[in-house]
């Protein structure tokens, strides 16, 4: 079955930073698009990023631009995003999530989504 | 971006009642509308994806409806296992985007 498990969070001071990692298991993951989706703290979902199946094209909300970056290991079979100059309100649970959609097509559909990782920003 | 609503942001129901969640988008999303489920300390589940289409594994007391800028969801009858959040998604524009969620507990 689908198994996506994240870690790499913690407690970082502002400026910092930070790479979260999600392990999959369970599906041909370098047939899918993978996404990062964030919760802060008692609030809503925000999706993040996304990543091709091949690493080839990548796309970000607006305000993380600049500062994260989502990476992919095919070989290992596991996602990335590195999170620069954190900011407090970069505070959340981060979630990966597969795409439902196999190939060049994204649906922007999460399907399956891992279990989170937390990433406290604070001094 | 598309901004989701729902409505209503909570509400208490007894087990076996029928339940439906409202969603709303601030423009057309055709049928591009997913549902997922979300307890406390775990990660959302999907149930509904392309507005009505169970997710894998999802018991049918689940449903959805709508079109353009008006959808549901409806439990059929609410189970002890149903008590949680509830959030709309579209996927029609990029960015997707979220409703802020309903919460449903137990009256």
């Amino acid at each position: 079955q689908v198994q996506l498990v994240e870690s790499g969070g913690g407690v970082v001071q502002p400026g910092r930073s930070l790479r979260l990692s999600c392990a999959a298991s369970g599906f041909t993951f370098n047939s899918y698009a993978m996404h990062w989706v964030r919760q802060a703290p008692g609030k809503g979902l925000e999706w993040v990023a996304v990543i091709s199946y091949d690493g080839s094209n990548k796309y970000y909300v607006d305000s993380v631009k600049g500062r994260f970056t989502i990476s992919r290991d095919n070989s290992e079979n596991t996602l990335y995003l590195q999170i620069d100059s954190l900011r407090a309100e970069d505070t959340a649970v981060y979630y990966c999530a597969k795409d439902l959609h196999s190939g060049t097509y994204y649906s922007y559909y999460f399907d399956y989504w891992g279990q989170g990782t937390l990433v406290t920003v604070s001094s | 971006d598309i901004q989701m609503t729902q409505s209503p942001s909570s509400l208490s129901a007894s087990v076996g009642d029928r339940v439906t969640i409202t969603c709303r988008a601030s423009q057309g999303i055709r049928n591009y509308l997913a549902w997922f489920q979300q307890k406390p300390g775990q990660a959302p589940k999907s149930l509904i994806y392309a507005t009505s289409t169970l997710q894998s594994g999802v018991p049918s007391k689940f449903s959805g409806s709508g079109s353009g800028t008006d959808f549901t969801l409806t439990i059929s009858s609410l189970q002890s296992e149903d008590f949680a959040t509830y959030f709309c998604q579209q996927y029609n524009s990029f960015p997707p985007t979220f409703g802020p969620g309903t919460k449903v507990d137990i009256k």
